[in-house]
């Protein structure tokens, strides 16, 4: 079944520095989603890509989507201290159709100050 | 504010107490979902709803019951709680189901239930 799955597990850098976490999927969709979870709170929406979007922005994240690779990158740049949380993508079970959101276990990114 | 409002936020129970966490959300969304966050398994959905009185499970959703009379509304039910049940659940809206088009979800700040 569909489920995004997160690379690498777990990410430790130095403030300043890019962060680039992976995902990859396994059907196919028409869009994708990046969400952040701060230690045990609620997931945070960051953005979502189309699959007619290669890429998009928002602020200090960059968001690739490759639809021929079912996969997709969140790359941080400039990180912070605050951007320490998991990364979870998240795309739709159902493929192309009704379906619902599916969550891996996630990167968690550790920015050292 | 545009939030998704849970209670309780903390809980310790012993097996077998029926108990119930309410999920309420001001957005007027269509769509609403169950998860359960358990370290090394990630989010796994419960149960969700599509509208009122449309509900169906996740993926995990035994032990559990759901009801949608409000669209507002959707509390999540154990009716007969055991220790495998104890885990960090979250309660999440959007616009509409996840598909074609997805929207984003909100979610709750979560509640952590411990069943003894």
């Amino acid at each position: 079944s569909q489920q995004g799955e997160e690379d690498p597990q777990a990410l430790s850098i130095q403030e300043g520095e890019n962060a680039t976490m992976n995902c990859s999927y396994k059907t196919s969709i028409n869009n994708l989603q990046w969400y952040r979870q701060n230690s045990g709170r609620g997931l945070v929406h960051l953005i979502l890509i189309r699959s007619n979007e290669r890429e998009k922005h928002s602020g200090r994240l960059r968001v690739t989507l490759d639809t021929s690779k079912k996969s997709s990158s969140l790359l941080i740049t400039a990180s912070r201290a605050a951007d320490t949380a998991s990364y979870f993508c998240a795309p739709p079970s159902g493929g192309t159709s009704y379906g619902k959101l599916t969550f891996g276990q996630g990167t968690i990114l550790t920015v050292h100050p | 504010e545009a939030q998704v409002t849970q209670n309780p936020r903390y809980l310790i129970t012993v097996t077998g107490k029926k108990l119930t966490v309410t999920c309420s959300q001001n957005m007027n969304h269509e769509y609403m979902s169950w998860y359960r966050q358990d370290p090394g398994l990630g989010l796994r959905q419960i149960y969700y709803s599509m509208n009122v009185e449309v509900t169906d499970k996740g993926d995990v959703p035994e032990g559990y019951k759901v009801s949608r009379k409000e669209k507002r509304n959707f509390p999540l039910i154990l009716e007969s709680p055991s220790p495998n049940q104890t885990s960090l659940y979250f309660c999440a809206s959007s616009l509409s189901s996840p598909g074609q088009t997805s929207y984003e979800q909100y979610f709750g700040p979560g509640t952590r239930l411990t069943v003894t």
